[in-house]
């Protein structure tokens, strides 16, 4: 079975661009993440939906980054416009339910000039 | 007090060794363990879920300690392959404003040498 299938993988942008980064969860996992992680700061939950719908989007650090689950298949994060302290390598995760573990992406490794 | 806790390491141990990783979290109302391996420039993966009666997968052991907050991983006979970053991992409680939502350690890093 495909794992979680994140694009693209690498991405080399200019600040004030608009940036798409995009996911497809593994079919019938009905949770999907969105992280990002940096050196300084780890690991951080930037938003996460249950069945598409947002259910807490605390972790987005500002109003220039939003993301969107149209169908139970695709997510995106968009960051509009783009900064440098945004590089980052950006994950998305799906699982199956609640308590299940979650399975990750291999993340897009975003550099923000 | 940070929400999950680990071990700063990092640990440094001989091939053969025998390493134990401990982990403590604040949300008494947790439901689901987790412990994840992250090699460098790669993503967070699965290792294992940590069940209250103690879990195994061949040469890693798993413990969770409700009462006292606390999870365990031990790997015995290390592999040069088992060095990576490990991160323990809670899940939130239901109903909860953590619902569904996995919370991070910030990792211990394994070095595994010949």
């Amino acid at each position: 079975d495909a794992g979680v299938i994140q694009s693209p993988r690498h991405e080399v942008t200019e600040m004030g661009q608009e940036v798409t980064l995009r996911c497809k969860p593994i079919s019938g996992h009905d949770y999907l993440f969105w992280y990002r992680q940096t050196m300084m700061r780890g690991l951080e939950l930037l938003i996460y939906f249950n069945n598409n719908v947002p259910i807490d989007d605390s972790g987005m650090p500002e109003d220039r980054f939003s993301a969107k689950m149209p169908n139970a298949s695709f997510s995106t994060l968009k960051i509009q416009p783009s900064e440098p302290r945004d590089s980052a390598v950006y994950f998305c995760a799906s699982s199956l339910d609640y308590y299940s573990g979650q399975f990750f992406g291999p993340g897009t490794r975003l550099t923000v000039l | 007090r940070k929400e999950v806790e680990q071990d700063p390491g990092p640990f440094n141990v001989p091939e053969g060794a025998t390493v134990a990783f401990n982990c403590t979290y604040s949300n008494s109302a947790s439901q689901s363990f987790f412990w994840y391996r992250q090699d460098c420039r790669k993503e967070p993966k699965l290792l294992m879920s940590v069940y209250s009666s103690g879990n195994e997968d061949g040469r890693f052991t798993a413990q969770l300690n409700r009462a006292s907050q606390y999870i365990s991983l031990l790997i015995r006979d290390s592999k040069l392959s088992d060095s990576a970053t490990y991160l323990c991992v809670v899940n939130g409680n239901a109903g909860g404003t953590s619902y569904g939502k996995l919370t991070f350690g910030q990792g211990t890093i394994l070095t595994v040498h010949p």
